[in-house]
């Protein structure tokens, strides 16, 4: 069965330091979605992508996060300059877009930033 | 953000007994709801979907029940098995172009052997 894989399982980085979380989508889906929990807290949207470019993003998503396809199959995130409170699971997510809104998630990449 | 709401932090269950796990939402934009079964260290996994134009949709032993006028959802598992122990995600969505999913605080269920 098609899976959402991520790379990293876990991401541990100084603050103020740059890191890619890197996402390979299920192959026929269309639209990609960044997600994030702190511990202890809810699962919160970052960003969604369709098209090349992003369709929305939350206010968490400040310049700070970018996010990229670089490829045909690969989706990232990025983040320039890495803050404390940056420390979460992220989870990427993916749906065909036809016509409902079930999304497939991976497995999350742990961020622990020092 | 309070827009989806699941108040019951945890439900322990017997065996082979009914689950009900529950959920509130506010916003009335709202059209597509969503139930996500999580085990620790891995993502959320998609387990049935209802769109607001229903009020129930079944799925093996996993029944989504929607009353719209309440704001109101709850996911009925039976027969509840020991492998059902997760974490429960309530989430809801507008129905178009790109929307992202608001999730509830999530249910932790334990079901007894």
């Amino acid at each position: 069965e098609p899976e959402v894989t991520q790379t990293p399982s876990h991401q541990v980085t100084q603050m103020g330091q740059e890191v890619i979380l890197r996402c390979v989508p299920i192959s026929n889906h269309l639209y990609f979605y960044w997600y994030r929990q702190i511990l202890g807290q809810k699962v919160e949207f970052l960003v969604s992508f369709y098209n090349n470019e992003i369709s929305e993003k939350s206010e968490i998503f400040d310049d700070q996060f970018s996010v990229e396809r670089p490829d045909g199959s690969n989706f990232t995130l990025k983040i320039r300059s890495t803050k404390l409170e940056d420390s979460a699971m992220y989870f990427c997510a993916s749906r065909t877009g036809l016509g409902f809104n079930e999304q497939f998630f991976g497995p999350g990449t742990r961020l622990t930033v020092l | 953000d309070q827009q989806v709401k699941q108040n019951s932090p945890s439900l322990s269950v017997q065996e082979g007994r009914i689950s009900i796990l529950n959920c509130d939402y506010t916003n009335s934009m709202f059209d597509y709801f969503l139930w996500y079964k999580k085990y620790p260290a891995e993502g959320p996994t998609f387990l049935i979907s209802i769109s607001s134009i229903k009020d129930k949709n079944e799925d093996g032993r996993f029944t989504v029940f929607l009353n719209k006028s309440a704001k109101h959802l709850s996911l009925h598992i039976v027969p509840s098995q020991p492998g059902d122990s997760a974490v429960y995600f309530c989430a809801a969505s507008r129905l178009q172009y790109g929307n992202k999913l608001v999730f509830g605080a999530g249910t932790i269920l334990r079901v007894k052997s």
